[in-house]
């Protein structure tokens, strides 16, 4: 069962515009959201993450907007930059229990940012 | 650098062969994650550890995968009789139990041929 599901799989936008990722996730025990970025060839690298008790989260040019109702949550890049161009991947993970920390990941996106 | 660790880096192994991948987590982290990741996908969680003990396993997890931490510290991940269908890269995470980051190695590409 796909309980967290990200789109577009793929996305080109042009330097300086904004990329928009979007997930939405189907368990309500979920209460933690970071996203991911990973290069070729590397680990997943965290970029920010957000708790459902707030509707966005800010850092730098990385925005996460929250939808608790809706079960969705995005991931904005403002001014995007050919640097960015990498994989994303939006995850969710409980809050307690043994299952605390244990990340169920989106399929990804594969951002492309042209010069 | 005090980052997770993992050995090899990659691997390739004929049909039937068995293979070991080890991870150094991050010193002071007590959970250790062990994601496979196919290409195109995101990572599925295997299995995790809290200290030396394995506390969950996933249904990928099968009977031919093994998984241990022996004494708290890095963990060994091993396939038997390998089968074409588990060439993946092969993730190892660890974390704080009571913070919510969790740090990725850069993975064991493994590729069965």
């Amino acid at each position: 069962q796909q309980q967290v599901k990200q789109s577009p799989q793929s996305l080109i936008v042009q330097k300086g515009g904004i990329s928009i990722i979007n997930c939405a996730y189907e368990n309500t025990a979920f209460d933690y959201f970071p996203w991911y970025q990973q290069f070729p060839g590397k680990g997943p690298a965290l970029l920010i993450a957000i708790r459902p008790d707030v509707s966005e989260k800010k850092e730098g040019r990385f925005t996460i907007s929250f939808n608790k109702s809706a079960k969705q949550f995005s991931l904005h890049i403002m001014d995007s930059q050919p640097g960015d161009s990498a994989t994303y991947f939006c995850a969710a993970s409980y809050a307690g229990g043994t299952s605390y920390g244990k990340l169920t990941f989106g399929q990804g996106t594969i951002l492309t940012v042209h010069p | 650098d005090t980052g997770v660790s993992q050995n090899p880096r990659h691997k390739i192994t004929k049909r039937g062969q068995n293979v070991t991948f080890r991870c150094d987590p991050i010193s002071e982290h007590n959970r250790l994650y062990w994601y496979r990741q196919t290409l195109g996908q995101g990572p599925e969680f295997l299995t995790y550890f809290q200290n030396e003990a394995q506390l969950e396993k996933s249904r990928l997890l099968s009977d031919r995968f093994s998984a241990e931490r022996p004494k708290g510290s890095f963990s060994t991940l091993e396939i038997q009789r390998t089968e074409q269908g588990d060439s993946a890269m092969y993730l190892c995470a660890s974390k704080w139990s009571t913070n919510t980051e969790a740090f990725f190695g850069q993975g064991t590409r493994l590729t069965v041929v």
